[in-house]
């Protein structure tokens, strides 16, 4: 089993749908990005979450500490969202480096 | 969020040269630096943590000798893929840690090498 599981693993869906992508983990870690990886391959780091919720425009991205799952909402969803997404955490705490483990991402297509 | 820049970001050559990619955090300094390397359909995979002024760590199976990684600032790394081969053809992300920060952590777009 693999310690950083994203569910889907593929998403169709509909311009201007609500999207949920999750995140499940099975490790200690310090931080969670959330990437996103447009077809020509260029990441773009959209949060870095230790605790809580962030919100950065139609983006919300939500971490449960306890329960070691994350959640990536799409609001009103439009097709320039299609993309893959990514999850990663860093492992535990102290000065360890690197340590990112990616999960295998959630590929989203968003029809018009 | 902090911008990482990397060049180029695609790159042709022929079997047997050399290939350079700069990585710069342009709007923080970075002690480390990271190097990701993704074939298709697969996850991002670590090659080398690399760390201003000092050698860098190589993950295991990771030739040093063949990706030769220099960070000579604390906003550049490089890494050089020395006698390419068509197997090296890959796309190669970077990464920076914000100097301070053990979390913050941010990605370059990437580079996509082909070796004919």
């Amino acid at each position: 089993k693999n310690e950083v599981e994203q569910s889907p693993q593929n998403l169709t869906a509909q311009e201007g749908e609500f999207i949920t992508i999750n995140c499940s983990y099975s490790v200690g870690i310090s931080a969670l990005h959330w990437l996103q990886q447009h077809p020509g391959g260029g990441i773009v780091s959209l949060f870095m979450l230790s605790s809580g919720k962030k919100k950065h425009g139609r983006l919300i991205a939500t971490i449960n500490i306890q329960e070691k799952h994350s959640s990536l909402h799409i609001t009103a969803s439009h097709p320039r969202d299609s993309a893959v997404y990514i999850c990663a955490v860093k492992r535990g705490y102290g000065g360890s480096q690197g340590n990112l483990i990616f999960g295998k991402g959630t590929k989203l297509s968003v029809k018009p | 969020g902090a911008v990482v820049s990397q060049h180029p970001s695609r790159v042709i050559c022929k079997s047997g040269t050399s290939v350079k990619i700069e990585c710069r955090s342009l709007d923080f300094q970075a002690t480390t630096m990271f190097w990701y390397r993704q074939f298709p359909k697969q996850s991002l995979m670590l090659m080398a943590t690399s760390n201003e002024g000092s050698k860098a760590t190589y993950e295991q199976g990771v030739e040093k000798d063949k990706f030769l990684i220099n960070h000579a600032s604390l906003t550049l790394s490089t890494l050089t893929v020395t006698s390419a081969h068509p197997e090296d053809s890959s796309f190669y992300i970077c990464s920076a840690r914000v100097q301070g920060s053990i979390n913050e952590q941010f990605f370059g777009p990437g580079t996509r090498l082909t070796v004919l």
